[in-house]
């Protein structure tokens, strides 16, 4: 069965940079899309953009762009998210999520990794 | 960018009784190419992850009950819970993959009345 494992809870200063993984298994690691999505505390969901781990590429949301980097390691099944330059508001949980579909480009989130929570502070 | 917009942001519902929550983008996202809907559905409950409920705007995630069901198409969807059950409080989000970004309505916290 589809299983995106995350890795675990990070504080982090205000300027520094976090890296996020998640590994997967269950299923041919290169034919489906990864996407990452975040929620901050008491707030709603939004998506940071989505890697191929085939090497298609990535493609990030305009808000995070410069900011954040999305790489695949094929090697080990796993996909790393970089949010550089972190801010307060920054705290939240990451999640990654498989794509729906073996599709050449990418849909929507269907499988989804348990989380990771980034904290911010000083 | 695609704008999603719930409603209600709340509702309390009984317990056996219906719940419709209703989601507008502010652009058609019926892909008329393959006649499909890029619209998702997903519950949040508290401390989980993000559960897929509906895609293509009225298919039913493997596993997903069918007291769960997604209509609309074009630029109005709404989602159902024909029987609500004290399992489905949470908040539930509708999602545009009709053109990047991907982009999410605000939410609808549903709880039992």
């Amino acid at each position: 069965q589809v299983q995106l494992v995350q890795s675990g809870v990070e504080v982090k200063k205000p300027g520094a940079s976090v890296k996020v993984s998640c590994k997967a298994s269950g299923y041919t690691f290169t034919d489906y899309y990864i996407h990452w999505v975040r929620q901050a505390p008491g707030q709603g969901l939004e998506w940071m953009g989505t890697i191929s781990p085939g090497g298609a590429g990535s493609s990030y949301a305009e808000k995070f762009r410069g900011r954040v980097t999305m790489i695949r390691d094929t090697s080990t099944n796993t996909v790393y998210m970089e949010l550089t330059n972190l801010r307060s508001d920054d705290t939240a949980f990451y999640y990654c999520a498989r794509d729906c579909c073996d599709t050449r480009g990418y849909n929507f989130p269907a499988y989804w990794g348990q989380g990771s929570l980034v904290t911010v502070s000083s | 960018d695609i704008v999603m917009t719930q409603s209600p942001d709340s509702l309390a519902v009984s317990l056996g009784e219906r719940a419709t929550i209703n989601c507008k983008s502010s652009q058609n996202i019926l892909y008329s190419s393959n006649n499909k809907n890029y619209l998702a559905w997903y519950q949040v409950k508290p401390g989980q992850p993000p559960k897929t409920l509906i895609f293509w705007a009225s298919a039913r995630e493997s596993g997903v009950p069918d007291r769960f069901s997604g209509s609309g198409s074009g630029t109005d969807f709404t989602l159902t819970i024909s029987s609500l059950q004290a399992e489905d409080v949470a908040v539930y989000y509708c999602q545009q993959y009709y053109s990047p970004p991907l982009t999410f309505g605000g939410g609808t916290k549903v709880e039992i009345k």
